[in-house]
């Protein structure tokens, strides 16, 4: 059975913090990783990583994947408290868009 | 671009009635799929289609729930009979797939919040 596990569960941080979200996969026919931001309603999309070792960025969020290790991480830096949110990691299995989800890490910036 | 689009947007019924939650996917993606969110086990997959047909059901978690796709743009989830264990919140979310692209990101909609009391 595939597996993506989240952690930490939860996280509370401070305005201006920088915060690293890890995610760790056991599945078969990897595909891809990509990872969420659900606010109130919707998962929203980041990220999709395909091959190992080059970061992909957006802003103050950056992902990076480790095939061999079998593992992802998110940065957010200078963290805001618009960035308060359920980050989810999720891997592509198969050929379809089929997606294995993690529980999420719950995030919490304060001011 | 109006984006997956579910209803209704909030259900509470009865236990025993049926419930039918419906979705129409973005234009031109070729596959849907309905997940169950709770606080409990996160998002789960309940089943999906390709180019309207279903491919993988496992996720159902009984026969009281079934899916259907008709048409490239209109789903729906039904649940017959619903019980309380069913409350959750229900995704569509569809996308573009190809054997020479592989998948791209699914755009999820706003979700159905099922009360079943």
């Amino acid at each position: 059975e595939d597996k993506v596990v989240q952690s930490p569960l939860s996280l509370v941080v401070h305005e201006g913090d920088t915060v690293t979200l890890n995610c760790s996969y056991e599945v078969t026919n990897f595909r891809s990783l990509l990872w969420y931001k659900q606010e109130k309603k919707a998962p929203t999309f980041l990220f999709m990583l395909t091959s190992s070792g080059i970061e992909k960025k957006s802003g103050r969020l950056s992902s990076i994947l480790d095939k061999k290790e079998l593992f992802s991480i998110l940065n957010i830096t200078a963290t805001q408290t618009g960035d308060s949110a359920i980050y989810l990691c999720a891997v592509n299995t198969g050929t379809a868009s089929k997606l294995t989800f993690g529980t999420g890490t719950r995030l919490q910036v304060t001011l | 671009d109006a984006g997956v689009i579910q209803s209704p947007r909030h259900e509470v019924t009865e236990m025993g009635q049926e419930v039918t939650l419906r979705c129409k996917p973005i234009s031109g993606h070729n596959s849907l799929f309905w997940y169950r969110q709770t606080m409990m086990r996160g998002l789960e997959l309940l089943i999906y289609f390709n180019n309207n047909v279903p491919i993988d059901d496992s996720g159902m978690p009984e026969d009281r729930f079934s899916a259907k796709m008709p048409n490239a743009s209109f789903s729906t989830l039904k649940i017959q009979p619903s019980e309380p264990r069913d409350s959750a919140v229900y995704f569509c979310a569809s996308s573009f797939s190809s054997r020479i692209r592989g998948a791209w990101p699914l755009h999820f909609g706003n979700g159905t919040r099922l009360t079943v009391t």
